[in-house]
């Protein structure tokens, strides 16, 4: 079946740094992608989302980039702040999914001061 | 406006013993959905209702049913109880609308089976 990757585990940075996640997908014909920020103890909350027709998103501090050629998404966080800190996970939509998601298994991301 | 909600947060049962997973979301969404998260794992679907009156199996149906109650309610039920069903089981909602798939997650029941 279809399954979401992420190239990094873990991943440390600096307070103040930019931070990039990556996130490898393997379904070319998937059409929605989105990004989850899962703090410790809670449930998985929405960052950003992205349509298959769109290279790159924003919003606030964050940006989500897709590349199609290669299959993959990253989530990129400006000058990240210790509530940063948390495990992120990327989800596609495919073809056969309606409205399913499959999830990635996460990267944990660590803010250093 | 409290989302998704679930009950109860915490729960440890035998071997062999069923229980309960309750959901709730008032956003009036058609779909639901039943997840389960192991240590250093991703979401894995158990279930999901796509509306009320239907459900389908996701990933890891084995050992779980579910019952769409009525528009709001989702539950989870465990017959027999075996340790590897200790997990974090999380429930979301959501409804397609201006292009967004996007999913609610309640806060998660955490369950231990001994």
């Amino acid at each position: 079946g279809e399954s979401v990757g992420l190239h990094l585990p873990t991943l440390s940075v600096q307070e103040g740094d930019n931070s990039i996640i990556n996130c490898a997908y393997s379904n070319s014909a998937s059409d929605y992608f989105i990004w989850y920020k899962q703090e410790s103890g809670k449930g998985p909350q929405f960052i950003i989302d992205i349509r298959s027709n769109m290279d790159k998103r924003q919003g606030q501090r964050v940006t989500v980039l897709l590349n199609k050629t290669v299959k993959h998404l990253s989530l990129q966080i400006a000058a990240t702040q210790p509530g940063d800190s948390a495990v992120y996970f990327c989800a596609e939509r495919t073809p056969q999914g309606a409205q399913k998601l499959v999830f990635g298994q996460g990267t944990r991301l660590t803010i250093n001061p | 406006n409290a989302g998704v909600t679930q009950t109860p947060k915490f729960q440890v049962l035998k071997t062999g013993q069923s229980m309960t997973l309750q959901c709730a979301q008032d956003m009036n969404h058609n779909s639901m959905y039943w997840y389960r998260q192991d240590p250093g794992m991703g979401l894995r679907l158990i279930y999901y209702s796509a509306s009320e009156g239907t459900t389908d199996k996701g990933e890891v149906p084995n050992g779980y049913n579910v019952s769409r109650l009525n528009k709001r309610e989702f539950s989870l039920r465990l017959e027999s109880a075996a340790p590897s069903q200790t997990s974090v089981y999380f429930c979301a909602s959501s409804e397609w609308q201006g292009g967004s798939y996007e999913q609610y997650f309640g806060p998660g029941t955490r369950l231990t089976v001994t």
